[in-house]
């Protein structure tokens, strides 16, 4: 059982490059989130899912696609990236948001470096 | 809308002695709080969670937590500070009945000098 991974562990773009982080969890949650971690700024969520084919925005997420074309992944793509979204990436899975069940699980997170 | 607050970028505490991290919230309705800790390197763990009952939470490596309505509070305690205590502690809230997901606060850092 490997929980919640992430892919890639770092990378580093040049500005206008595109690129696509990859979340994976195989705990059969239904509710899963993609999170940046910036000094100072704590967690802020970019987009969030509530299940297979389903996205919403969060806190912050111009400059940001996401897709959950299968329950165990969510994909997090940025279009034309920016120095400004130099950040760590956090994606966390979660049963539901009801009865309790709302424990977020975390990945190890992706350290994104935008030159 | 719902928020989170951590007034204290840090907290030092010397090994030994009982540490206090402080968070407030802010719902409209009555809230679910959660902690969680982040080690160097490392994603947030959970530690623990206030849905309804008791005020007192216990939770993981010896931590609880304290939930105060009227005060709007939920500060993380634990009796005797160990230096691998030390690591940056997140408070988060969800109010069940107006949104559908979890707000974090900034962040705490722990440092528990031996």
């Amino acid at each position: 059982n490997a929980g919640v991974t992430q892919t890639p562990k770092f990378r580093v773009l040049k500005t206008g490059q595109s690129m696509t982080l990859l979340c994976a969890q195989d705990m059969n949650h239904e509710y899963m989130y993609w999170y940046r971690q910036d000094p100072g700024m704590g967690l802020r969520l970019i987009h969030y899912s509530v299940g297979e084919g389903t996205t919403a925005k969060g806190e912050v997420p111009d400059g940001y696609n996401v897709s959950r074309l299968k329950k165990q992944n969510f994909l997090l793509g940025l279009e034309s990236a920016a120095p400004s979204q130099t950040s760590v990436y956090f994606c966390a899975s979660s049963y539901t948001l009801a009865g309790g069940q709302e424990t977020q699980y975390f990945g190890p997170g992706t350290r994104l470096l935008v030159l | 809308a719902q928020s989170v607050a951590q007034p204290e970028d840090q907290v030092n505490v010397a090994e030994g002695n009982p540490l206090t991290v402080k968070c407030t919230y802010s719902v409209s309705g009555n809230p679910y709080l959660f902690w969680y800790v982040q080690y160097p390197n490392r994603g947030l763990q959970f530690l623990l969670k206030y849905i309804t009952g008791d005020n007192l939470v216990k939770g993981s490596y010896g931590f609880e937590a304290e939930f105060n309505k009227s005060q709007t509070s939920f500060h993380l305690k634990k009796p005797s500070a160990l230096v691998s205590d030390s690591a940056l502690y997140f408070c988060a809230v969800r109010d069940p009945y107006r949104d559908d997901k979890i707000i974090f606060g900034k962040g705490t850092r722990l440092h528990i000098l031996p």
